[in-house]
């Protein structure tokens, strides 16, 4: 059974980084089938795709439009987990956060328990 | 990338069929639509992928179907313990990989 546990602060100040780590359990952050995402939940936004990262051979990223430029998604094999960075955080970016495990373009399979992140000085 | 439009909210009494709609561009392109149910305070959990398949365990009471850009999901013989709010997802091919709906709340009268 595939487990991510969720892990990082709840508040971070306007114009700074959101950091948020991932252990993944019961699968690896190198498998060549799954892509591993991160994604969040307000209630002006709703749910929101912000991107993944996968192994295939060598690693790739997908960003959303929406916080390209300002996101990077990245993989600690050694540890088995992947992270998210958000720059230059505003008030618009609190949302629960959440990653999951997609498979095959076939949608979101495990999830992890979701982080309240507040954007507020 | 819009996101997908749902209905708000559908109800129905305990017993009952409802259909929740799911409609957007990117449904009718790519077989990749799934289906999420989402307790309060808990995380999505994934009821429907590639269109109409259930994971592994999870009721038949929950189906799905998909007509050009709209996408359905029913839920029969309705329980108490299905009311929560539902979301939609298409796979886009593009950098926003996915597209979610915005959300319906279901309610058991």
């Amino acid at each position: 059974q595939v487990q991510l546990q969720q892990s990082g602060p709840g508040l971070v100040q306007p114009s700074q980084t959101l950091s948020l780590t991932c252990v993944i359990s019961g699968d690896s952050v190198s498998s060549n089938s799954a892509a591993w995402n991160w994604i969040r939940q307000s209630p002006s936004r709703g749910l929101e795709c912000l991107g993944r990262t996968y192994y295939r051979s060598r690693w790739y990223n997908d960003y959303a439009e929406s916080v390209k430029g300002r996101i990077v998604i990245s993989p600690d094999t050694s540890k088995n987990q992947f992270s998210l960075q958000l720059h230059s955080v505003t008030p618009e970016d609190t949302a629960v956060y959440y990653c999951a495990r997609g498979v095959a373009a076939s949608g979101f399979d495990f999830w992890g328990q979701g982080i309240l992140v507040t954007v507020s000085s | 990338q819009s996101a997908l439009t749902q209905p708000a909210s559908v109800s129905g009494s305990p017993g009952q069929s409802i259909t929740i709609s799911c409609t957007g561009i990117s449904i009718s392109t790519y077989n990749r639509v799934s289906w999420y149910q989402q307790h309060p305070g808990e995380a999505p959990k994934l009821v429907i992928y590639d269109d109409t398949k259930r994971p592994s365990g999870f009721s038949y009471r929950f189906s799905a179907s998909k007509s050009g850009n709209t996408a359905s999901l029913t839920i029969s013989g309705l329980q108490a313990e299905d009311e929560a709010d539902y979301y939609c997802c298409s796979y886009t091919g593009g950098d926003t990989v996915y597209v979610l709906g915005t959300g319906t709340k279901v309610t058991v009268l």
